[in-house]
């Protein structure tokens, strides 16, 4: 079946630097991309996402890459603070649904 | 706006059980979308109502079965309960169509089959 592939599944960083997560996809008629980020005890809230049209899209400190030739699509995270740890998750569309990576467990270290 | 309500937050069942599980989307929302999220497995797509009609489907089993009211608000349903269902269980609600626009999930319930 379709596929989202996440990686890293845990990813530690410095205050202040830039974490950068990426995913991979096997639907070649995938056209919608979120992220959305998961604190503990909360239900994910989407927090970017990139449709195929589109090759990178930003917002604040968070922009999302999209190559859809490599069929992978990557978010960055600039200035890192305290607030960014959480889990986050990458999703495809295909087939009507959300296919979702397994989730990258974000940690800001002061 | 209210978002997204989901209930009960914690349930606790033995196993062959059955169980129903309740989700309030954000007004004006007409579609509701269900998650299985395990540990390390991400989120699972269960099924997606739109106006009382069940849209789309993953791949559960029959045991695992949904309903939508006219209100919006949804239901899921697990029967003959088995240890494999423990599991935080999400509903997200959105405009029109739940996989290519956001969704607001909800807190999750929180399944514990013993």
């Amino acid at each position: 079946g379709e596929n989202v592939e996440q990686h890293p599944s845990t990813l530690s960083v410095q205050e202040g630097d830039s974490a950068v997560i990426k995913c991979t996809y096997s639907d070649s008629a995938s056209n919608y991309f979120p992220w959305y980020k998961q604190e503990l005890g909360k239900g994910p809230q989407l927090i970017i996402d990139i449709r195929s049209n589109v090759g990178e899209k930003k917002d604040q400190r968070i922009a999302v890459t999209l190559n859809k030739t490599a069929k992978h699509f990557s978010l960055h995270i600039t200035e890192t603070q305290p607030e960014d740890s959480a889990v986050y998750f990458c999703a495809g569309d295909s087939n009507y649904q959300l296919i979702w990576g397994a989730g990258t467990k974000l940690i800001i270290k002061p | 706006k209210a978002g997204v309500t989901q209930t009960p937050r914690y349930l606790i069942k033995t196993r062959g059980q059955q169980v129903t599980l309740s989700c309030s989307p954000i007004s004006g929302h007409r579609s509701v979308s269900w998650y299985q999220q395990t540990p390390g497995q991400g989120l699972q797509f269960l099924f997606e109502y739109f106006s009382e009609t069940q849209r789309n489907k993953g791949n559960f089993p029959g045991r695992f079965s949904g309903r939508q009211f006219s209100n919006s608000r949804s239901e899921m349903n697990v029967s003959t309960l088995e240890l494999g269902d423990s599991a935080l269980y999400l509903c997200a609600s959105s405009l029109g169509q739940g996989w290519q626009e956001t969704q607001y999930f909800g807190p999750g319930t929180r399944l514990l089959v013993l």
